[in-house]
């Protein structure tokens, strides 16, 4: 069975700094790995989406790095701004479709 | 626009009723799916479906039920089985295909709660 790991749990920094949030998965067999942002007593957004075959995804100040080899993901997410604080979270998709995810790591950028 | 909706945001079930939670999409997608999130814990899949009249049961489907009557429909029915149901529900979708460049869409989550 698929298992996600994220860490850390939450990190906290100052406005401007950039941020390195970790995903690790022990089936490198994905089919692909997502990136999800949950804001408090909301649904997820999709971030960010790596397919197998690639090796990262960008998006503005967005960047995902996917290594299937060693079972691991990063986002990066730069020069942070207080609109990023939220709790982001990887999920791995196996090939019969279905998402295993993280626990997530809480964000807090402080002004 | 399109995309998920689930309703009601909110809802509170007293012991041994059974609720349901709705969930609609109008992306076409023939994939659904229901999780539950609690505080500290990733989403755990409960059910999903990839087509109309057809489900499968996710790592922890007791005391739940579902159905597909419609490829835009997939209600969840809480029951009194389920001993601790309190959570937060999110239902998503995505296309059922071989190519691995699709994502999942998740709808804004119904928060239940056991009075």
């Amino acid at each position: 069975k698929q298992e996600v790991t994220q860490i850390p749990a939450a990190l906290s920094v100052p406005e401007g700094e950039n941020l390195v949030l970790n995903c690790s998965f022990t089936d490198s067999a994905i089919y692909n790995l997502q990136w999800f942002r949950q804001d408090p007593g909301k649904g997820l957004t999709s971030l960010l989406l790596i397919q197998s075959s690639q090796r990262e995804q960008t998006s503005g100040r967005l960047n995902a790095s996917l290594d299937k080899s060693s079972g691991r993901s990063t986002l990066y997410i730069a020069a942070s701004q207080p609109g990023d604080s939220a709790t982001y979270l990887c999920a791995a998709s196996s090939n019969d479709y279905k998402l295993s995810f993280g626990a997530g790591t809480t964000v807090t950028v402080r002004a | 626009d399109g995309g998920i909706t689930q309703s009601p945001k909110y809802l509170f079930r007293k012991e041994g009723q059974n609720v349901t939670l709705s969930c609609e999409q109008n992306l076409n997608h023939d994939a659904m799916y229901w999780y539950r999130q609690d505080p500290g814990q990733g989403l755990r899949l409960i059910y999903y479906s990839q087509i109309v009249n057809d489900f499968q049961k996710g790592d922890i489907a007791e005391g739940y039920s579902v159905s597909r009557e419609k490829k835009e429909s997939f209600p969840l029915t809480v029951t009194s089985a389920q001993k601790n149901p309190t959570a937060f529900y999110l239902c998503a979708s995505s296309k059922w295909t071989a190519d691995s460049d699709y994502g999942y869409t998740f709808g804004s989550g119904t928060r239940l709660t056991v009075v």
